[in-house]
């Protein structure tokens, strides 16, 4: 089992280049959210969708776009990047979007903006 | 809107001695909370949840975390430690909305 798969594992980026953080997940997973990990902060909640072609904000959404076409695929967009965006991303999906769900994660995409 | 604090960013410990990791969270109302344990350089993963009843938690790889409600506490124990325990732990608490938050984190660093 595949689990939930980002890709790259790594990436460098100049400022104000654009990219996109792909998420695939092959469990049929209703609930995908993206977060970032950043040094003493824990991990904060950027975007997340409770299904195909529904997305919402979380906690640190400024600077990046989220779409959920398919239930599978859930990619994050960085739309110009800036060197506070140099973090450790993590994609999670949930089976149904219920509070008492764990979440499955994937391995992360290490992110660097010069 | 609810708050997690771990007590402890950094808890060094030697190989075959207990550890305990502390975990408080702030909220008027009923919450569920998970444990999640991060290897160097992978996702995280969960170790155990406590949704209702018992208060005592058991997990996978011998940790166990007690849920008090008085306290609003939910501390990480294992009994003894190896050194494959060497991770990051996570405390993380949801409301009825699904959103997850986390802590700091707490980086357990075994020692032979």
């Amino acid at each position: 089992n595949a689990g939930v798969t980002q890709t790259p594992k790594f990436q460098v980026l100049k400022t104000g280049q654009s990219m996109t953080l792909q998420c695939a997940q092959d469990m049929n997973h209703e609930y995908m959210s993206w977060y970032r990990q950043d040094p003493g902060m824990g991990l904060r909640l950027i975007h997340y969708s409770v299904g195909a072609g529904i997305t919402d904000q979380g906690e640190v959404p400024n600077g990046y776009n989220v779409s959920r076409s398919t239930t599978e695929d859930f990619p994050l967009r960085l739309l110009s990047a800036a060197p506070s965006q140099t973090s450790v991303y993590f994609c999670a999906s949930q089976r149904t979007p219920y509070s008492n769900q764990p979440q499955h994660f994937g391995d992360g995409t290490r992110l660097s903006i010069l | 809107a609810q708050s997690v604090t771990q007590l402890d960013s950094q808890v060094p410990v030697f190989e075959e001695a207990p550890v305990e990791l502390r975990c408080n969270y702030s909220s008027s109302v009923s919450v569920y909370l998970f444990w999640y344990v991060q290897y160097p350089n992978q996702g995280l993963q969960l170790l155990l949840k406590y949704l209702s009843g018992s208060t005592l938690v058991k997990g996978i790889n011998g940790f166990e975390a007690e849920f008090n409600k008085s306290q609003t506490s939910f501390h990480l124990r294992k009994p003894s430690v190896h050194i494959s325990d060497t991770a990051e732990y996570f405390c993380a608490v949801s409301l009825n909305d699904y959103k997850l938050s986390f802590g700091a984190g707490t980086t357990v660093t075994v020692r032979a």
